[in-house]
């Protein structure tokens, strides 16, 4: 069983507020770092997809970088807006084609 | 265009009962695919995954099961549904690096 740890497990911030959270994973057969912004009962909605140790994308106010040697991505949020809340799922890929989520860290965003 | 389907979008079983969940895909070949299952208040959790037909990885021993019987197609079955079972099931392939979910269906096991 493969370990993908999210942390924190919730976050409650202002609006305006820079946030971020973390992503561990195993360091061995790794093959790519996916982040989603998920509501529940919905499809995850893809945010990035990371490959190459020191990976760093940006999309808007949310970028993430990736750290393959140490096992960690950091998902980062600049100036939060209340519709940012949502959960956000990091998922590890392995090089035999397998997909394995952590449990997400929960933002709410209040204005 | 690549398209995921899934149905049905809602479910309500008795306990006991079968259970086919059924995904197909649209627009690619081979693609990995994958099922996933939100139970309440937890993430999603990795059910199956499958690189190919015929080919099965399950990953949480249970009462459900998964086939591929062919290239675009991957069903999630049991033969007696628990009440543990209810949950939000999502189906996923994955195109080069992208991951792509179909819209998911509600089970509730009564």
């Amino acid at each position: 069983i493969l370990n993908v740890e999210q942390s924190p497990q919730s976050l409650h911030v202002q609006e305006g507020d820079s946030t971020n959270f973390t992503c561990s994973f195993p360091s061995s057969n790794f093959y790519a770092l996916h982040w989603y912004r998920w509501e529940t009962a919905k499809s995850p909605e893809a945010l990035f997809v990371m490959t190459l140790n020191g990976d760093e994308k940006k999309k808007g106010r949310i970028s993430a970088t990736l750290n393959t040697k140490e096992g960690y991505s950091y998902l980062y949020i600049k100036g939060s807006q209340p519709e940012d809340s949502a959960t956000y799922l990091c998922a590890f890929r392995t090089n035999a084609g397998k997909s394995t989520f952590g449990d997400g860290t929960t933002l709410t965003v209040k204005p | 265009s690549q398209t995921i389907h899934q149905w049905p979008a809602t479910l309500v079983q008795p306990v006991g009962s079968p259970l086919s969940l059924e995904c197909t895909v649209e627009g690619t070949s081979n693609p990995n695919l994958y099922w996933y299952r939100q139970a309440a208040g937890r993430g999603l959790q990795l059910l199956f995954y499958s690189v190919g037909i015929g080919q099965i990885s399950s990953e949480v021993p249970q009462n459900l099961s998964a086939s591929r019987p062919q290239d675009r197609q991957f069903i999630l079955s049991s033969k007696k549904l628990l009440l543990s079972d209810s949950g939000f099931y999502l189906c996923a392939w994955i195109r080069q690096d992208e991951q792509y979910f179909g819209p998911g269906t509600r089970l509730t096991v009564t």
